[in-house]
């Protein structure tokens, strides 16, 4: 069973600060996804990757499939950024796995 | 275009009782998914439904049953519920399994 890691589990920043959240897999994937979920509970798909880079406004996930590891960058953060950001991994047999999520809060 | 809808957003069920949850898409995907949430934990999968047809069991089955009912719908049922079923429950649906799934809204189930 793939085990997914993300840290921090809890992320306070300042409005206009640079974001990083990390997630950690221990088996190989076909592909990663990071999702938003907003109080209230919806859950909103933000990237599917499975290798290099992707870019949607101000956010950037990135993932190093050697290292098993990948990166969702926030940049210039804003209030409305506040959620929890969940990563989920793609396996073989194209069941996803979750990690627990960061709860991010950005303050004004 | 609604996307991924589920009824009911909220429900108080006392143990022993039965219920079904509905979800539909309309975004003529053939892959759906039932998954928990629970404080704590990643979300888990309760079952699938890799196409019209066909459906599996997915990491927490047990207590649980699906039906898809045709391309659009699929639903969870709790046959005898337990208070260990109170969660968030989500459906989810894909084009296919390899791709981006998109999630409907939640029920919050309370079980007493």
């Amino acid at each position: 069973k793939n085990e997914v890691e993300q840290s921090p589990q809890n992320l306070t920043a300042q409005e206009g600060e640079f974001i990083t959240i990390n997630c950690s897999y221990s088996v190989g994937i076909s592909a990663l996804h990071w999702l938003q979920q907003h109080p209230g509970g919806g859950i909103v798909s933000l990237f599917m990757l499975s290798s290099g880079k992707k870019k949607h406004g101000r956010l950037i996930a990135t993932i190093n499939i050697q290292e098993k590891h990948s990166s969702l960058h926030i940049t210039a953060s804003h209030p409305r950024d506040s959620a929890v950001y969940i990563c989920a991994v793609l396996g073989g047999n194209y069941k996803l796995t979750f990690g627990k999520g960061t709860l991010l809060t950005v303050n004004p | 275009n609604a996307g991924v809808t589920q009824t009911p957003k909220f429900q108080v069920l006392k143990t022993g009782q039965s219920m079904t949850l509905q979800c539909a898409q309309d975004m003529n995907h053939n892959s759906m998914y039932w998954y928990r949430q629970d404080p704590g934990m990643g979300l888990r999968l309760i079952y699938y439904s890799a196409s019209e047809g066909t459906t599996d069991k997915g990491e927490v089955p047990n207590g649980y049953n699906v039906s898809r009912l045709n391309k659009r719908e699929f639903s969870l049922r709790l046959e005898s519920a337990a208070p260990s079923q109170t969660s968030v429950y989500f459906c989810a649906s894909s084009e296919l399994r390899s791709y981006e799934q998109y999630f409907g809204p939640g029920t919050r189930l309370t079980v007493t």
